[in-house]
């Protein structure tokens, strides 16, 4: 049984296209994550929600919007995708936000190509 | 500000030793490390919370200074298996930091037979 698991593992697609990738976890964790890493493997936070509630909000174009329907899932859409959206997309979880519980489990990623 | 890794590379043989090096310029609660392979996902190795522990899972342990904001994670007698790319994670202290993470740039380990 996956702990967290996303899909699509691969997405390609074509620049001013919308996709989305959906992330589900069945560990129990009240805290989801989404974390961009790009070509120089980079590991970068772009949000995080706290049983369904967003508490963390990077600095990230508002194209991508997350959304959290109840606190086992995390989806991302991307509007209009560009060329530098190209990366791969991990989601994650944690037993919650507490200082020191965010052990992050992560899921396998979603590899996004813009051509 | 993300942390600085160093080395950024390491090669080794079997059944060397090599340490990684995370250092933050932010006062730090928490400091954790995993290792990524080549296409899979990161595994979350160790965390080691302010108090100057350490910690040891197999032959990997770590140790964390928080007064110079600095972490060390220390590979004893590398097996094949030690190969990836490890990240340190730090976690910010004083605020709230809802759980974020801001990782270093990575340290790639090859070890050869």
């Amino acid at each position: 049984d996956t702990a967290v698991s996303q899909t699509p593992k691969y997405l390609v697609t074509q620049m001013g296209n919308d996709k989305s990738i959906k992330c589900e976890q069945n560990l129990g964790h009240d805290t989801m994550y989404w974390y961009k890493q790009d070509s120089k493997k980079f590991l970068k936070i772009m949000f995080s929600y706290n049983n369904k509630e967003l508490i963390i909000n990077e600095t990230v174009p508002n194209r991508f919007s997350p959304k959290s329907p109840d606190k086992a899932h995390l989806n991302l859409h991307i509007n209009s995708l560009e060329l530098g959206d190209s990366a791969v997309y991990f989601c994650a979880s944690s037993r919650d936000s507490l200082p020191g519980a965010n052990v992050l489990t992560f899921g396998a990623g979603s590899r996004l190509t813009v051509l | 500000q993300q942390p600085v890794q160093s080395p950024q590379a390491v090669i080794l043989r079997e059944g060397e030793d090599a340490v990684i090096n995370c250092s933050s310029s932010k006062a730090l609660y928490s400091v954790h490390w995993y290792r990524q392979k080549h296409g899979e996902a990161p595994v979350f190795l160790m965390i080691l919370l302010k108090g100057g522990e350490q910690k040891g899972h197999e032959k990997i342990s770590a140790s964390f200074n928080e007064k110079k904001q600095q972490s060390s994670l220390y590979l004893t007698a590398s097996q094949l298996s030690y190969s990836g790319t490890y990240f340190c994670g730090t976690e910010n202290a004083g605020g709230t930091s809802y759980g974020k993470l801001t990782f270093g740039q990575g340290t790639i380990l090859t070890v050869h037979p």
